[in-house]
């Protein structure tokens, strides 16, 4: 099936660093996803990307859809401590028939130190 | 409610028995999916719903794994003779339309812990 690789798996920064994840896939997405977590919650969407090269900030995040369609990133600037959570990536598969599927990546777990 | 709703939060039961998850999407939204996170990773999916059509359920993990959507509204999880492996968290989220691209909305999930 599908496969999401996504890194860093932790990062531990001080508060007003910038932060940059990212993500892999072993096929081309046409949908690109991130999403943060909070304990005992649900994934909350922060951006999404739907062409190759986009890039789209919300607040302090961007995040770029690669042109290659299997690679997406997400830089978090001027980091505060409510930024702490676990982040994911998720992407939508070009091909198949279930584009409508999410693949999740295993997440990124940030933790920021006022 | 504005957001997609799940009962129960938690829910412990023991090995054998049979166990229901209730999910409430957000109102007029047609499309409704269910997945399991484990802990320590990212949701997984088991299954989706257009109205009250399932239209895949490939992920489901086995026979012992249901859900239905009669109504094409409120959508039920129901797990058979539960074993400790269905212990998880399972998260519903719901899209607006038809078109796939648009972004599915979870709800916070209900917490499953098998004895």
């Amino acid at each position: 099936g599908q496969q999401l690789n996504q890194s860093p798996q932790s990062m531990f920064i001080q508060e007003g660093e910038d932060v940059s994840m990212n993500c892999t896939s072993s096929s081309i997405f046409n949908t690109w996803l991130w999403y943060k977590q909070d304990p005992g919650e649900g994934p909350v969407l922060l951006i999404a990307l739907y062409k190759a090269g986009e890039l789209t900030s919300n607040g302090r995040l961007t995040a770029q859809f690669g042109i290659t369609r299997k690679d997406s990133f997400l830089n978090i600037s001027a980091s505060i401590p409510s930024d702490v959570g676990i982040y994911f990536c998720a992407g939508r598969p070009i091909s198949g028939g279930s584009n409508y599927k999410l693949t999740f990546g295993k997440g990124t777990l940030l933790t920021v130190n006022p | 409610g504005a957001g997609v709703s799940q009962s129960p939060r938690y829910k412990v039961a023991k090995r054998g028995q049979d166990v229901a998850l209730r999910c409430d999407p957000i109102s007029g939204h047609v499309s409704l999916f269910w997945y399991q996170q484990a802990l320590g990773q990212g949701p997984e999916f088991l299954t989706y719903f257009q109205n009250e059509a399932q239209l895949d359920k490939s992920g489901l993990p086995s026979d012992r794994f249901f859900a239905e959507r009669p109504e094409g509204s409120v959508s039920t999880l129901k797990i058979q003779r539960t074993q400790q492996e269905d212990s998880a968290v399972y998260l519903c989220a719901s899209s607006l339309g038809l078109i796939s691209v648009q972004p599915q909305h979870f709800g916070d999930g209900t917490r499953l812990s098998i004895l």
